[in-house]
């Protein structure tokens, strides 16, 4: 089946642009989180939707940045008046379910590199 | 602020060697611990998720938990050039469903 998938793979933008990064998680998954990561650096946690529940955007690092997740599906990330620090590698994960044994393992989509000029 | 703290590397090791890789976290209720395994410039991919204290086997791959030390490993045995990538530990927040990433360490089995 299909695994996760990120578009754009590459985004180059101009400071102060908006930008919209797409996922779309494995089918039949419930759970879908957003992480960044900078060069040579770990995961940053920005976002995330279980099912039908409120996301919790603990992570998102402003309020130039949303997230949503239509009909349980497909997530959108913007980013609003782009910073040249938002430069970095935003990836997608999606897992079966959360905090149940076994199934709480992420699979991740291929990213997308934002560079903003 | 909860952590996830790894040795950043590069580990160097020969081949056919042991690899250890080892991870310490902050979040004494963490019930859950992942090891990912990220090639460069690539996504990563879980290697092995562990639950309960001691060790858990998967082919060459060890995982070894010590809640009471608050401490999770990863050994690799036979350590094969194609091992050579950044190491992620991974620990689920023990009061919400985020998952803390530790900033993973490099390692490289030298042929």
């Amino acid at each position: 089946g299909a695994g996760v998938s990120q578009s754009p793979s590459n985004k180059v933008t101009e400071k102060g642009k908006d930008v919209e990064l797409r996922c779309d998680p494995i089918s039949g998954h419930t759970a879908l989180y957003w992480y960044r990561q900078s060069l040579g650096q770990g995961l940053e946690f920005l976002i995330y939707f279980q099912g039908n529940s409120a996301p919790d955007k603990s992570g998102l690092p402003s309020d130039r940045f949303s997230a949503e997740r239509t009909g349980g599906s497909v997530s959108t990330l913007t980013i609003q008046r782009t910073q040249q620090e938002d430069s970095a590698v935003y990836l997608c994960a999606s897992s079966l379910a959360t905090g149940l044994a076994g199934q709480e393992t992420q699979y991740f989509g291929p990213g997308t590199r934002l560079l903003v000029l | 602020q909860k952590e996830v703290e790894q040795n950043s590397g590069p580990l160097s090791v020969p081949e056919g060697a042991i690899a250890s890789l080892n991870c310490t976290y902050s979040d004494r209720g963490s019930q859950s611990f992942f090891w990912y395994r990220q090639y460069s410039g690539k996504s990563p991919e879980l290697i092995m998720f562990i639950y309960s204290n001691g060790d858990k086997e998967d082919g060459r791959f060890t995982a070894q938990l010590n809640k009471a030390s608050q401490y999770v490993s990863l050994l690799i045995r036979d350590s094969q050039p194609s091992d050579s990538a950044t190491y992620l530990c991974a620990v689920r927040d023990s009061g919400t469903y985020k998952y803390i990433f530790g900033t993973g360490t490099r390692l490289k089995v030298l042929a």
